[in-house]
Formats: C-alpha cells, sequence, structure tokens
C-alpha cells in the first residue's frame, strides 16, 4: 500500500524557516517523480514544485521561486521542501503526492499544516 | 503563472449530466495535451480523476470524461450521483516543469 506521510509544519514567523519532509512506502521511490501542492485554509490548490525521480528535473510556481527548495534522498524513501523567507500567504496545507506518468499526482498525503504569524 | 479559470460552482440532480471548463492560455492548456483533473470531499486529500485530458486512472468510474478543444479542456460528469458532490481542480503542464492548477469548481448535486 502506497503511503505518503508529511511532516514538519508548524506555526512560524514571518521570514523565519521551516524543511517539511515527506516519508514514502509501498512503491519503488526512486521510479517516480515527487510533488508538494499546498491549499490555503478554505482555498483552491496551488502546485508548489516538483523534483524527478534523480533530482535533474525540478520546478518552481513563481510564487515560492527563490524562497523554496524541493530535494530528495532516495536511499532514505524522502522528500523535503525547504521553506525559507516565509510569508503570511504561504500559510496552508502542505501535501506531498507521487508523480504517476510524470505530470500527474496519483497518491497523495494527508498534508502537514504550516502557519506563518507573528 | 495566473491560475487556470473555471467556474467557481455548477449544479446538477442526479442522473443528469454536468461539464465543468477550464480555459487556460496558449502556454499552458492550448500547448500541451497533459491536463488532468482532481476530484476533492471536505477534509479529503484530492484523488487523480483523468489524466492526459481524457483518459481515466484504473478504478474511476467511465461517468467521468474529459475533453479539450484549444485553450479550454472540460470535465463531463453523466449520470451524476449524490457522492459525485465535491470540488474539482483541472490542473495543466505549463511548460520548464512547472504545472497550474484551476481555481476550483464547486459541484453541488441537488
Amino acid at each position: 500500500e502506497v503511503q505518503l506521510v508529511e511532516s514538519g509544519g508548524g506555526l512560524v514567523q514571518p521570514g523565519r524557516s521551516l524543511r517539511l519532509s515527506c516519508a514514502a512506502s509501498g512503491f519503488t521511490f526512486d521510479d517516480y517523480a515527487l510533488y508538494w501542492v499546498r491549499q490555503a485554509p478554505g482555498k483552491g490548490l496551488e502546485w508548489v514544485s516538483g523534483i524527478s525521480w534523480n533530482s535533474g528535473s525540478i520546478g518552481y510556481a513563481d510564487s515560492v521561486k527563490g524562497r523554496f527548495t524541493v530535494s530528495r534522498d532516495n536511499a532514505k524513501n524522502s522528500l523535503y521542501l525547504q521553506m525559507n523567507s516565509l510569508r503570511a500567504e504561504d500559510t496552508a496545507l502542505y501535501y506531498c503526492a507521487k508523480g504517476f506518468n510524470t505530470y500527474y499526482f496519483d497518491y497523495w498525503g494527508q498534508g502537514t499544516l504550516v502557519t506563518v504569524s507573528s | 503563472q495566473s491560475a487556470l479559470t473555471q467556474p467557481a460552482s455548477v449544479s446538477g440532480s442526479p442522473g443528469q449530466s454536468i461539464t465543468i471548463s477550464c480555459t487556460g492560455t496558449s502556454s499552458d492548456v492550448g500547448s500541451y495535451n497533459l491536463v488532468s483533473w482532481y476530484q476533492q470531499h471536505p477534509g479529503k486529500a484530492p484523488k487523480l480523476m483523468i489524466y492526459e485530458v481524457s483518459k481515466r486512472p484504473s478504478g474511476v468510474s467511465n461517468r467521468f470524461s474529459g475533453s479539450k478543444s484549444g485553450n479550454t479542456a472540460s470535465l463531463t460528469i453523466s449520470g451524476l450521483q449524490a457522492e459525485d458532490e465535491a470540488d474539482y481542480y483541472c490542473c495543466s503542464y505549463a511548460g520548464s516543469n512547472t504545472l497550474i492548477f484551476g481555481g476550483g469548481t464547486k459541484l453541488t448535486v441537488l
């Protein structure tokens, strides 16, 4: 059974940093691209970042480019999102998602909540 | 990167068909047959319903279908059922390893 478990969320002040993690199991981790998608409270989905199986292709939404860094450790079956210079508008539930045929998301975690507030 | 445009809400009665549109630009929906649709029930993670414009993942009902014309993709749900009531999001590849979602559509089954 595919499982994606996010962690690392919490309350953080504007301008500070936070690192999210996603622990994966139930599939061959290094065969698939992985993604971060976020959802602000009561709002829609927003794609944040994606990373290919070998970290050779990486993409970011304009809203986070230059502030967030995605990475993965295939030996640890883990995905990460380093978030710097956090803003109030980064407040959201952050989902980790497994790629399907590269550009789609077939499995999602339950999310980790990030709240940016003073 | 502006969000794809979806109607805020649509509604239909059980048994009817509804269509949700998703309008992008020539830089995303219009350039790639890489459009997907997700269903999200309240408090739950999204579920992939359609990929590559019109393909259904294993286990998704054939009542769900997708299409695309120019810069606009569409999701059609036929034989509407109460369990279809949810939020629906389109998503498209937008080049340079980026993806973009629509603003979401709330489907109400009357």
